[in-house]
């Protein structure tokens, strides 16, 4: 089974921290991404990643960077974390030929939910 | 733009009542996929079903079901005889072809609570 893995369940931070949220798969899947998902506004999307070292902004960005040095690896950076950042971060992959399968490739990772105090 | 609207925030049902929660979507595309995902406490998404716009056909899989109507840009899903362990979160997406390919764009979901 392909595992999406975030590193932390639960992560509490102060305002002004440097946060870094960390996502690995272990299946080789060229895409990545980062949502984050709020009550009554569902998932959205931060940003994305094609291959290693690209990325793409998603419809929410601000305030918010990303690094994807290696291919399993997707990291979501809070360069300055506020409270109006808290909140659940679901990560997900999904291979390139993702549209041939059924659920069409994506998988997401169980999520972290973090505190901003 | 791309929208999928979940109306119904929360449900709440008794036990082997039979419930429906409502998806409607806009779209620019003429191609896209619809999905449909639960959310159980442990906070994973699990993926129940892909429908391709191209293909209106109904589908049934055990006691959930799904309607899939293109002119009323609507997919709803149905659990018949629902039980405890469907209570979850479900969200219904979108994914077009051309206008936002690569990404998912979620309805704001349904907090679904089966009662014993």
């Amino acid at each position: 089974d392909v595992k999406v893995t975030q590193s932390s369940r639960y992560l509490v931070k102060r305002t002004g921290e440097k946060v870094f949220l960390e996502c690995v798969q272990d299946m080789d899947h060229e895409n990545m991404f980062w949502y984050r998902q709020d009550p009554g506004l569902g998932l959205r999307l931060i940003y994305f990643s094609y291959d290693v070292k690209m990325k793409e902004k998603g419809d929410i960005p601000e305030g918010y960077s990303v690094s994807r040095e290696k291919k399993e690896r997707f990291s979501l950076i809070l360069e300055s974390a506020s409270t109006n950042q808290t909140s659940m971060y679901l990560c997900a992959s999904r291979p390139i030929l993702g549209p041939t399968l059924a659920n069409y490739g994506y998988t997401f990772g169980s999520g972290t939910r973090l505190t901003v105090v | 733009a791309q929208k999928v609207t979940q109306a119904q925030t929360e449900i709440s049902v008794v036990e082997k009542e039979d419930v429906t929660l409502d998806c409607v979507y806009e779209t620019r595309d003429t191609t896209y996929y619809l999905f449909w995902y639960k959310q159980p406490p442990s906070g994973e998404l699990v993926f129940l079903i892909r429908r391709n716009s191209f293909d209106e056909q109904n589908e049934i899989s055990g006691r959930y079901s799904w309607n899939f109507q293109k002119s009323t840009s609507s997919f709803n899903f149905t659990i018949t005889a629902s039980q405890v362990v469907d209570s979850a979160v479900y969200f219904c997406a979108l994914r077009g072809l051309i206008q936002g390919a690569q990404k998912l764009v979620f309805g704001q979901g349904t907090r679904l609570t089966i009662n014993p």
